[in-house]
């Protein structure tokens, strides 16, 4: 069965902290994605990944393929960093196959 | 640009009531997909388009629901007839090429059937 598991599920930090969020992912992919949920329920794009890192701003990501694993760190953490953080993988080479984790509820308090 | 445009924002219906759901993606962009968010089971890709034609729709939950594209600057999902286990979140997303790039999300369209 093909799933995408994500640590930790909730998670409260305070402002500054650096944080790291987790996916694991069962099967092989070709690219990982990692989006941002807003608490209004809005979601952004924030990474498509197949190997490497990536960085943007505070937001860096991380992929290691042979270990189906993938990291989102956001460094000085801030409260309008609070969301919902989602990761989903491809596989298969097709856009259609995408499998998402469930989310980690990120909360960053001043 | 405006982003992806999706309406209505909110959809409040009732049983047995047709629904459609509206998505202009990014001019430019040739890939659209069609999400849904509940709280049971996250996000979940329903189907997508690439340069007009769907390309997989094996994530339509059931006949009730079907999508089309008549031209690259819109889509609809409809529903016919809604149930009340169909309230969710409807995405868009569009992207352009392979989707490589990241896609790009529209607001939501929140449905309700009571």
């Amino acid at each position: 069965k093909n799933e995408v598991e994500q640590s930790p599920q909730n998670l409260t930090a305070q402002e500054g902290e650096f944080i790291t969020i987790n996916c694991s992912y069962s099967v092989g992919i070709s690219a990982l994605h990692w989006l941002q949920q807003h608490p209004g329920g809005g979601i952004v794009s924030l990474f498509m990944l197949s190997s490497g890192k990536k960085k943007h701003g505070r937001l860096i990501a991380t992929i290691n393929i042979q270990e189906k694993h993938s990291s989102l760190h956001i460094t000085a953490s801030h409260p309008r960093d609070s969301a919902v953080y989602i990761c989903a993988v491809f596989y298969g080479g097709s856009q259609g196959n995408l499998i998402f984790g469930k989310g980690t509820k990120l909360s960053v308090k001043p | 640009d405006a982003g992806v445009i999706q309406s209505p924002r909110h959809e409040v219906t009732e049983m047995g009531q047709e629904v459609t759901l509206r998505c202009k993606p990014i001019s430019g962009h040739n890939s659209l997909f069609w999400y849904r968010q509940t709280m049971m089971r996250g996000l979940e890709l329903l189907i997508y388009f690439n340069n007009n034609v769907p390309i997989d729709d094996s994530g339509m939950p059931e006949d009730r629901f079907s999508a089309k594209m008549p031209n690259a600057s819109f889509s609809t999902l409809k529903i016919q007839p809604s149930e009340p286990r169909d309230s969710a979140v409807y995405f868009c997303a569009s992207s352009f090429g392979t989707g490589r790039g990241g896609q790009y999300f529209g607001p939501g369209t929140r449905l309700t059937v009571t």
